[in-house]
């Protein structure tokens, strides 16, 4: 029973490149997250996918894409780097929805673009 | 709006206790708690729930003012395995899909 994995834990990217960060949990969860961390700010959102076949924005989505690509796997997207999306991206998932249930977070992949 | 915590960084002995703060501007339907050591991922403590539920660790208290919007986590007999951030998150209501998270207190805990 893994939980949340992530791949990959390290990425350095240049600016304008695209890049997919993969996360899967073996749970059985119905509700995914994406989080970005960076200093000071704690964790904030950027998209989740209260079930399978559905996704809504979060705090931040700008510059982002994600597919709920079954009920395990929620992919987040970046199409063209920017530096300001040098972060920790956390990928989460709970049994149910966000008000009621803990949620289980991956070890985060770090990402820097230059 | 994000919840607001305080205090933002605390050092205690081992044994001492602490209590940590987190305030929002909407009425809430529950807070949940989260501790995050260095360069790991964030580990669940406790939901408190509007109405007086809580789920979560045996160990650790928490408390939730329905009121004043206010939830604060006490730390008793801290331990060194305390050390970590502290955050806490917040639903707005029952069927909300996402969390609000804090910015996070820091807590470090010295022999």
């Amino acid at each position: 029973n893994a939980g949340v994995t992530q791949t990959p834990k390290f990425q350095v990217l240049k600016t304008g490149q695209s890049m997919t960060l993969q996360c899967a949990q073996d749970m059985n969860h119905n509700s995914m997250y994406w989080y970005r961390q960076d200093p000071g700010m704690g964790l904030r959102l950027i998209y989740y996918s209260a079930s399978e076949g559905t996704t809504d924005k979060g705090e931040v989505p700008n510059g982002y894409n994600v597919s709920r690509l079954n009920k395990r796997e929620f992919s987040l997207r970046l199409e063209s780097a920017a530096p300001s999306q040098t972060s920790v991206y956390f990928c989460a998932s709970s049994f149910l929805t966000g008000s009621y249930n803990e949620q289980f977070f991956g070890p985060g992949t770090r990402l820097t673009v230059l | 709006q994000q919840p607001v915590q305080s205090p933002q960084a605390v050092i205690l002995r081992e044994g001492e206790d602490a209590v940590i703060n987190c305030s929002s501007s909407k009425a809430l339907y529950s807070v949940h708690w989260y501790r995050q050591k260095h360069g790991e991922a964030p580990v669940f403590l406790m939901i408190l729930l509007k109405g007086g539920e809580q789920k979560g660790h045996e160990k650790i208290s928490a408390s939730f003012n329905e009121k004043k919007q206010q939830s604060s986590l006490y730390l008793t007999a801290s331990q060194l395995s305390y050390s970590g951030t502290y955050f806490c998150g917040t639903a707005i209501t029952g069927t909300a899909s996402k969390l609000t998270f804090g910015t996070g207190t820091r807590l470090q805990v010295t022999l």
